[in-house]
């Protein structure tokens, strides 16, 4: 079965400071991983995703993210944290050969950013 | 933005009523869902559709149906609302394959009493 976990709820930088986010991965199948934020009362928007090809993926605003197949993780990073970088960020799975993208998203992890 | 419209925005309701949410979407994806947002728990899957007619169970479909008799309107039902119901609701399209990336509508609101 596949599952997803994001490590820390809650993350807190500053402005101009690193960002990393967690994500670690179980599946039993060669993976296809997703990153997506939340802005308060919105829905869910694609920062990225890995599917085939390279492992390094560069997203919108910034963000890239490493799949480690060793690892098992796929951590989302930005090397300078912006005040509109606040929103909640949600790592999710699906596999190949699924038929259909029946995502699994990890819990979220809140991000704030302060001056 | 994908086009994707949900109603109402927010909904409060009292315990045993039936309540009915709507998806819309302008892009004829084929794949349709309804997810639900609780704290802690990501987004789980109540319900998806692959068609017109067809539908399939997510992983928390108890207490809840249904219906898409149009590839744009996907509705969900919640046939007698309970408090443990109270959640964000979002639909979601995708072309179907599992590279796709889903598109998320802006959710609903619902409150039970």
């Amino acid at each position: 079965a596949q599952s997803v976990t994001q490590l820390g709820s809650h993350v807190s930088v500053s402005e101009g400071a690193l960002v990393l986010l967690r994500c670690n991965y179980s599946s039993s199948v060669p993976p296809y991983l997703f990153w997506y934020v939340q802005y308060p009362n919105q829905g869910l928007q694609l920062l990225l995703k890995y599917t085939t090809g390279a492992t390094l993926v560069k997203g919108i605003n910034g963000f890239e993210a490493e799949f480690k197949k060793s690892e098992t993780s796929f951590h989302l990073t930005k090397p300078s944290a912006h005040m509109s970088d606040a929103a909640e960020y949600f790592c999710a799975v699906t596999y190949r050969g699924g038929g259909y993208n029946k995502l699994i998203f990890g819990a979220g992890t809140r991000l704030a950013v302060h001056p | 933005d994908a086009g994707i419209t949900q109603s109402p925005r927010h909904k409060v309701t009292e315990t045993g009523t039936p309540v009915t949410l709507r998806c819309h979407q302008t892009e004829n994806h084929r794949y349709m869902y309804w997810y639900r947002q609780d704290p802690g728990h990501g987004l789980r899957l109540i319900h998806y559709s692959y068609g017109v007619k067809d539908t399939d169970k997510g992983e928390v479909s108890d207490g809840y149906s249904v219906s898409r008799s149009k590839t744009e309107d996907f509705l969900l039902t919640l046939e007698s609302a309970t408090s443990s119901q109270t959640s964000v609701y979002f639909c979601a399209i995708s072309e179907g394959q599992a590279n796709s990336p889903l598109h998320f509508g802006n959710g609903t609101r619902l409150t039970v009493t």
